[in-house]
């Protein structure tokens, strides 16, 4: 069974400073990994997803996350905070071998401090 | 701009009472999800549908919970009868999964239910 672990519940950092969000996974085969953020009384918005090819995927508002097989990681990074992207964050992954949907981490809350 | 509309967007019921959420997917979107966002819990995933027919309701509580597709534009969850620790957000989502299924799901905003 596929699975998502995100082993911060929170991160704090400061306005400017890079920001690293990390998730790893468990599934078979290759993965289809995807991360969303979710501001306060709204849904999940996509920013970006990792299917195949280049490890490095950049996504939406500057994000960009690395695929790791090795490691079976796909840590969501961006170069310098905003107070902006304090949000609630979600790895999500699913397993293209099989009609399954999408298996959502428990979500990270990222605090960006002026 | 094409998104996931749900009503309503905020529901308080008594205990007992039947609860019926509603989505619209995007048209074009042939799967359709449902979860269930909690505190505790997190994000789960309560049932989805390709096509309109239900391929996993595993994660429902089959007493009380059903979920139906009537047609391509609108899919129902409903709670009957309701009860305190259904007190969640609830979000339908939508996508269209050619085969390999390497498509984003969109969301939409959620319902956000409290049962008193």
């Amino acid at each position: 069974a596929q699975s998502v672990a995100q082993p911060e519940d929170q991160v704090n950092v400061a306005e400017g400073n890079p920001l690293t969000v990390k998730c790893t996974y468990s599934v078979s085969g290759n993965p289809y990994l995807f991360w969303y953020v979710q501001y306060p009384n709204r849904g999940l918005q996509f920013l970006l997803k990792y299917i195949t090819g280049d490890n490095l995927v950049k996504g939406s508002y500057g994000f960009e996350a690395e695929f790791n097989k090795s490691q079976t990681s796909f840590h969501l990074k961006k170069p310098s905070a905003l107070v902006s992207d304090s949000a609630l964050y979600f790895c999500a992954v699913r397993d293209p071998a099989g009609n399954t949907p999408l298996v959502f981490g428990k979500g990270t809350r990222l605090s960006v401090i002026a | 701009d094409a998104r996931v509309t749900q009503t309503p967007r905020h529901k308080v019921t008594e205990m007992g009472q039947e609860v019926t959420m509603r989505c619209q997917p995007i048209l074009g979107h042939n799967t359709v999800f449902w979860y269930r966002q909690t505190m505790m819990q997190g994000l789960e995933l309560l049932a989805y549908f390709r096509n309109r027919a239900p391929l996993d309701d595993s994660g429902m509580p089959k007493d009380r919970f059903s979920a139906e597709m009537p047609d391509a534009t609108l899919a129902t969850l409903k709670i009957q009868p309701s009860e305190p620790r259904d007190s969640a957000v609830y979000f339908c989502a939508s996508g269209f999964y050619p085969g390999t299924g390497n498509t984003e799901a969109f969301f939409g905003q959620g319902t956000r239910l409290t049962v008193v």
